[in-house]
């Protein structure tokens, strides 16, 4: 009963170089969503997809891009990283749009740019 | 837009006592959705209540209940007994009708139990 699985926990990059957090759901889930979380900022949504094959930009989409793979899988990447972009980053999914379905939340990445 | 706004980033309350960690929101929708989570340190994000915007009862997840003042547009999250283990960082989210499924987040309040 993995839930949502985070792909890497940990990662320091360089400043302009590129990567892809990956995230993958196994509940089945319409919505998925990725954040970030600074301190004293609370969680910001950077995208989020509502169903397989769309998606929409949240409060913080500069910088980022994503892609939902399928049904499943909702990566993020990051093509040319700052060190503004340092920060842990949640993957999220929900059953559908429906305002009574609760999110339920990867472990996180912890991301540095140096 | 929607905003979630938690005024108090820090609280201290005594091992046993209640607390209420307050959460206010700004929607013009009439449909929305409330949510609390809790983050310990360990940095899971674990669900704890939701209130939904035509309930007509305070939500309750044992210790937890919802105060939920729909004019005042507040949802406060009341801990009842509280214990070492509520030390934590919480956050009050919303999702509403028009905003197609977003789920927006405050800022987050960051409790500690005193023993």
């Amino acid at each position: 009963n993995a839930g949502v699985t985070q792909t890497p926990k940990f990662q320091v990059l360089k400043t302009g170089q590129s990567m892809t957090l990956q995230c993958a759901q196994d509940m089945n889930h319409n919505s998925m969503y990725w954040y970030r979380q600074d301190p004293g900022m609370g969680l910001r949504l950077i995208y989020y997809s509502a169903s397989e094959g769309t998606t929409d930009k949240g409060e913080v989409p500069n910088g980022y891009n994503v892609s939902r793979l399928n049904k499943r899988e909702f990566s993020l990447r990051l093509e040319s990283a700052a060190p503004s972009q340092t920060s842990v980053y949640f993957c999220a999914s929900r059953q559908n749009r429906q305002l009574n379905t609760e999110a339920f939340f990867g472990q996180g990445t912890r991301l540095t740019v140096v | 837009a929607q905003k979630i706004t938690q005024t108090q980033p820090g609280m201290f309350v005594q091992e046993k006592e209640a607390v209420t960690l307050d959460c206010t929101y700004d929607t013009s929708d009439q449909s929305y959705g409330l949510f609390w989570y809790k983050q310990p340190s360990s940095g899971e994000m674990i669900f704890l209540i939701y209130q939904g915007s035509y309930d007509e009862q305070n939500a309750t997840e044992g210790r937890y209940s919802l105060n939920f003042q729909k004019a005042r547009k507040s949802a406060n999250l009341v801990i009842s007994a509280s214990q070492l283990g509520d030390s934590a960082m919480y956050f009050c989210a919303m999702s509403s009708a028009s905003n197609t499924g977003k789920l927006i987040f405050g800022q987050g309040t960051t409790l500690q139990v005193k023993p």
